[in-house]
C-alpha cells in the first residue's frame, strides 16, 4: 500500500538553529499537508500546498515556516530559527484531488533544547 | 470555543464489549468529517470520511454515522488491537478550507 514517508524520525536541534523535515508523498496525490502535535495535545494543521503554492495556511505557520517542494517527489518545511516551543511530532499528509481521507506519514519527533 | 470536541476522553472495555465514541461539531459548512486511529508515536491512520447526515460506513469492527451536529464511531465486539486513540476530525466548505481541524481524540483500550 503506497505510504508518505517522512525523514528524519527524531531530530534533536538547538534553539535557533533552522532545520529541515522531509517528505515524500504518495506519487500520484496532488495535495501536500503539514501538521504537528505537541505531546498530549491535539493535531494542528500547518498549511497546505497545491500547484507549487501554499493553498492555506493557519495561524501557527508564520515566518519563520516555510514550505517547498524542491523536485518532483520531496516536499519540505522549513523551520529557520528554532524555539522551544516548536517542540512536537511534526507530520507530513498528502491527497488525492478532492481530499478523500488524508495518508499521513510517521512524522519527525522536534526536540529543541 | 473548540469546533470539534469527542467524548469520552478515555474508555476502557472488555474484548467483545461493544461501545460508541462521540464527535460533535460546530461549523458553518461541512465538506467532511473524518475518522482517524493513531498508535501511540505514529501517524494518523485513515479509517473513514463522511460527507452528508444519514451516511454510514463500517470497515470490520468499526462503523461510522453522521448526523447534522456529530458523528458516532461503533465499535462492535472489539478485540484487544483495537486499542488506539482515534481522532475525529472536520473540514470546512468554503474557497481554500484545507486543512483538518482535529478533536483531542478518544484514547481506547481493550482489555482481553
Amino acid at each position: 500500500e503506497p505510504e508518505v514517508t517522512q525523514t528524519p524520525s527524531h531530530q534533536v536541534t538547538q534553539m535557533g538553529q533552522e532545520v529541515i523535515l522531509r517528505c515524500v508523498p504518495i506519487s500520484n496525490h496532488l495535495y501536500f499537508y503539514w501538521y504537528r502535535q505537541i505531546l498530549g495535545q491535539k493535531v494542528e494543521f500547518l498549511v497546505s500546498f497545491y500547484n507549487n503554492e501554499i493553498s492555506e495556511k493557519s495561524e501557527i505557520f508564520d515566518d519563520q515556516f516555510s514550505v517547498e517542494r524542491p523536485d518532483g517527489s520531496n516536499f519540505t518545511l522549513k523551520i529557520r530559527s528554532t524555539k522551544l516551543e516548536d517542540s512536537a511530532m511534526y507530520f507530513c499528509a498528502s491527497s488525492e484531488p478532492g481530499g478523500n481521507g488524508y495518508t499521513f506519514g510517521s512524522g519527525t519527533r522536534l526536540t529543541v533544547v | 470555543e473548540d469546533q470539534v470536541t469527542q467524548s469520552p476522553e478515555a474508555l476502557r472495555l472488555q474484548e467483545g464489549e461493544s461501545s460508541s465514541l462521540n464527535c460533535s461539531y460546530t461549523v458553518s459548512g461541512l465538506r467532511g468529517l473524518f475518522w482517524y486511529r493513531q498508535d501511540p508515536g505514529k501517524g494518523p491512520e485513515f479509517l473513514f470520511t463522511l460527507y452528508s447526515a444519514g451516511e454510514e460506513k463500517e470497515k470490520e469492527r468499526l462503523k461510522a454515522t453522521l448526523t447534522k451536529k456529530e458523528s458516532f464511531l461503533h465499535i462492535t465486539a472489539p478485540k484487544p488491537e483495537d486499542s488506539a486513540t482515534y481522532l475525529c476530525a472536520v473540514q470546512e466548505s468554503g474557497g481554500g478550507a484545507d486543512g483538518l481541524t482535529f478533536g483531542k481524540g478518544t484514547h481506547l483500550i481493550i482489555q482481553p
